[in-house]
């Protein structure tokens, strides 16, 4: 079954504590993005990936990293929280006219 | 001014009607053209992939893109209260899902 993992689901966390939401798909799909999705504003490109080290930024990347070493997964990286990046975060795994979403991390920084 | 409007809703059409769903952009270099359906508490999930102008059919769900216009369209028929959900329509300058950018989504609610 083609699928998209995120964890953790639901975070609670402080200003500044380094956090890592991770990503993984089961399809080797080359393309996985990272977005954010806000009331009002939709949903927002954080990061996306072409493959294996490479990477290139979206609309919002200022505050976040990723990584993707290995084709399967594609963590997001928090080096120091702050509340404006409280939001529901959603990875996709992608390969041409297909396109899986994961269940979301609602993250939540106070 | 965003690059892409999407009226929010809510829609609320009865059960059986045909649904029309809009967005319209401003960038004229998008090429590719998308639209999801979010149901609540849950990941966005693809209906439809189209490149360029012209329209797809997929059952239901009819996709139609006006280039010159800026305007695309989702065409729901027979709709059913399982459609009910947000539907988002998306688009990009490049295949493969590269910089994307999202409308804020329509509410849809189907009334049995």
């Amino acid at each position: 079954e083609a699928q998209v993992t995120q964890n953790p689901r639901y975070l609670i966390t402080v200003t500044g504590k380094k956090l890592t939401v991770t990503c993984s798909q089961n399809m080797n799909h080359e393309y996985m993005s990272w977005y954010r999705q806000d009331p009002g504003l939709g949903l927002r490109q954080i990061y996306y990936s072409m493959n294996v080290e490479v990477t290139d930024k979206g609309d919002v990347p200022e505050g976040y990293k990723v990584s993707r070493k290995e084709k399967r997964n594609f963590p997001l990286i928090l080096e120091s929280p702050s509340p404006n990046q409280t939001s529901l975060y959603f990875c996709a795994s992608t390969s041409l006219d297909t396109q899986y979403f994961g269940p979301g991390t609602r993250l939540t920084v106070l | 001014q965003k690059e892409v409007e999407q009226d929010p809703g809510p829609l609320s059409v009865p059960e059986g009607a045909i649904v029309s769903l809009n967005c319209t952009y401003s960038n004229s270099a998008f090429q590719y053209f998308m639209w999801y359906r979010q149901y609540s508490r849950k990941g966005p999930e693809l209906l439809m992939y189209t490149y360029s102008s012209g329209n797809k059919e997929d059952g239901r769900f009819t996709a139609q893109v006006d280039k010159s216009s800026k305007y695309i369209s989702l065409f729901i028929r027979d709709s059913q209260p399982s459609d009910s959900a947000t539907y988002l329509c998306a688009m990009s300058l490049s295949g493969g899902y590269q910089k994307v950018t999202f409308g804020t989504g329509t509410k849809l609610q189907v009334i049995p």
